[in-house]
């Protein structure tokens, strides 16, 4: 099993321009989330999914939009990246249920928006 | 929305002694605590968690406390070794829907 895979690892961007965001998963699970991480913030959840063709907003959803056309993968966009973008997008899933153990991260993309 | 603090922002020991991480959470719905470790450059990894039905836990050299009451829960780790230098997240969520993270200790522990 790959796990938690992410596309592109790296991504430099001008202002204005959009890009998408490819997180896949093969363990067959239900919850899939967006977070970001900027310095001495933590992660900040942008969107989420309970399920194929669902989403919802985190905390810090301005900017972003996702989908969730597939189970395995969850796309996050950013129409018209902005300095403020600038950031590590971590992917992550897990089961339904949390009688399991919790969160499975991806490896990370790391976005600089000039 | 759910508010999670999390006390030092670093800390440094040295190694064999214990280190406590300290998170408090707004939120009295919240009904699950996962603490991450995140090793510089990579990603966030689970290395234990608690729900509220649950005092405490261990597993090895690391623990989990949780008061309910206080809303507070705090990470212990003993017979600290030099692998253990990360930074750490605590976070809350209600239900496993969303989760809120703590900002992070950086962890150091002097060989």
């Amino acid at each position: 099993n790959a796990g938690v895979t992410q596309t592109p690892k790296f991504r430099v961007l001008k202002t204005g321009q959009s890009m998408t965001l490819l997180c896949a998963q093969d363990m067959n699970h239900e919850y899939m989330y967006w977070y970001r991480q900027d310095p001495g913030m933590g992660l900040r959840l942008i969107h989420y999914s309970v399920g194929e063709g669902t989403t919802a907003k985190g905390e810090v959803p301005d900017g972003y939009n996702v989908s969730r056309l597939k189970k395995q993968n969850f796309l996050l966009g950013l129409e018209s990246a902005a300095p403020s973008q600038t950031s590590v997008y971590f992917c992550a899933s897990r089961p339904l249920g949390l009688a399991v153990e919790g969160q499975y991260f991806g490896p990370g993309t790391r976005l600089t928006v000039t | 929305g759910e508010n999670v603090e999390q006390h030092p922002s670093t800390l440094s020991v040295q190694e064999g002694d214990s280190a406590v991480i300290k998170c408090t959470y707004s939120d009295s719905a919240s009904n699950y605590f996962p603490w991450y470790k995140q090793e510089l450059g990579k990603r966030p990894q689970l290395i234990i968690d608690i729900r509220s039905n649950v005092g405490e836990k261990k597993d090895q050299r690391i623990a989990v406390t949780l008061n309910k009451t206080a809303k507070h829960f705090s990470l212990h780790i003993t017979e600290t070794q030099p692998e253990d230098s990360a930074v750490y997240f605590c976070a809350a969520s209600i239900r496993g829907n969303q989760f809120y993270f703590g900002t992070g200790t950086s962890l150091t522990v002097i060989p």
